[in-house]
C-alpha cells in the first residue's frame, strides 16, 4: 500500500539557520512526489514537484529511492517561510496521498 | 473566476442531518478531487472525477458520503445522516488532465464542517 510519513509535527528554527522536512513515502511502483505548502489564512498550493528538479523560494527536494524519501530542504530559513508543509505521493496515475504535515516556524 | 471556489465557507449542522457542500472547478479542469482533512491531520482522499469518465470513489469512507459533478463543472459533496466524526474540513481542487507535469491541484479554501 502507499504511504506517506512526515515524522515531525513541528519544527521549529531560527531565521537564517537551515532547515530539512522529511517526507518518507511506501510505493511499489514509480513514485511522482510533490511539496505543498498552505501559509496562514491562505489556500493549499503546490511548492514544488520532484520532476521538475526546480528550486522554489530556496527549497528544493532530492528523490532519494533507496531511502525512499523526498525531504524539502533550505539553507537559510527566513520567517515568511513558516507555514504548514505537506509531501503528497501520486499513485496509480491519478490519485494523491499526502501526509499528515509539517508546521513549520522559523523565528526571528 | 480567479480559481477554485467552495460554499459554504462554513457549517454547522446537527447530528443526524443532512449536508451538501459545493465545489466550482477552475473552467477547463477536468479533473475534480474531494479531500477531507481532520483536526491534525493530513487530507484524507475522498473521491475523484475526470473528464466524463467513472468517478473513483474509493475513498469515500462509508455509504453516507456520495457526489456527483456535472460535465466538467460544479461538484457537491453529500454527507447524509451526518456525524460528529464527520467534523472536519473538505477541500475540492481541480487540476487539469494528463502528465504529470500537469497534475498540479489547484485548492478550493474549504467548507469547515462541524457537526453538534
Amino acid at each position: 500500500a502507499q504511504r506517506v510519513t512526515q515524522p515531525e509535527k513541528l519544527l521549529s528554527v531560527f531565521k537564517g539557520a537551515p532547515v530539512e522536512l522529511k517526507c518518507n513515502y511506501s510505493y511499489s511502483g514509480s513514485p511522482e512526489l510533490f511539496w505543498y505548502v498552505q501559509y496562514s489564512r491562505q489556500r493549499l498550493q503546490l511548492l514544488l514537484r520532484h520532476i521538475s528538479r526546480e528550486s522554489i523560494k530556496g527549497f528544493t527536494a532530492d528523490l532519494n529511492k533507496g531511502e525512499t524519501s523526498f525531504h524539502l530542504k533550505k539553507p537559510f530559513a527566513q520567517e515568511e517561510d513558516s507555514a504548514m508543509y505537506y509531501c503528497a505521493l501520486l499513485y496509480n496515475f491519478n490519485k494523491f496521498y499526502f501526509g499528515s504535515g509539517t508546521k513549520l516556524n522559523v523565528k526571528p | 473566476g480567479a480559481g477554485v471556489s467552495q460554499s459554504p465557507s462554513n457549517k454547522v449542522t446537527e447530528k443526524g442531518k443532512d449536508v451538501e457542500l459545493r465545489c466550482d472547478p477552475i473552467s477547463g479542469h477536468t479533473a475534480l478531487y474531494w479531500y477531507r482533512q481532520r483536526l491534525g491531520q493530513g487530507l484524507e482522499f475522498l473521491i475523484y472525477f475526470q473528464g466524463n469518465s467513472a468517478p473513483d470513489k474509493s475513498g469515500l469512507p462509508s455509504d453516507r458520503f456520495s457526489a456527483e459533478r456535472t460535465g466538467e463543472s460544479v461538484s457537491t459533496l453529500t454527507i447524509q445522516r451526518t456525524q460528529q466524526e464527520d467534523s472536519a474540513v473538505y477541500l475540492c481542487a481541480s487540476s487539469l488532465a494528463g502528465g504529470v507535469a500537469l497534475r498540479e491541484q489547484f485548492f478550493g479554501p474549504g467548507t469547515r464542517l462541524t457537526v453538534l
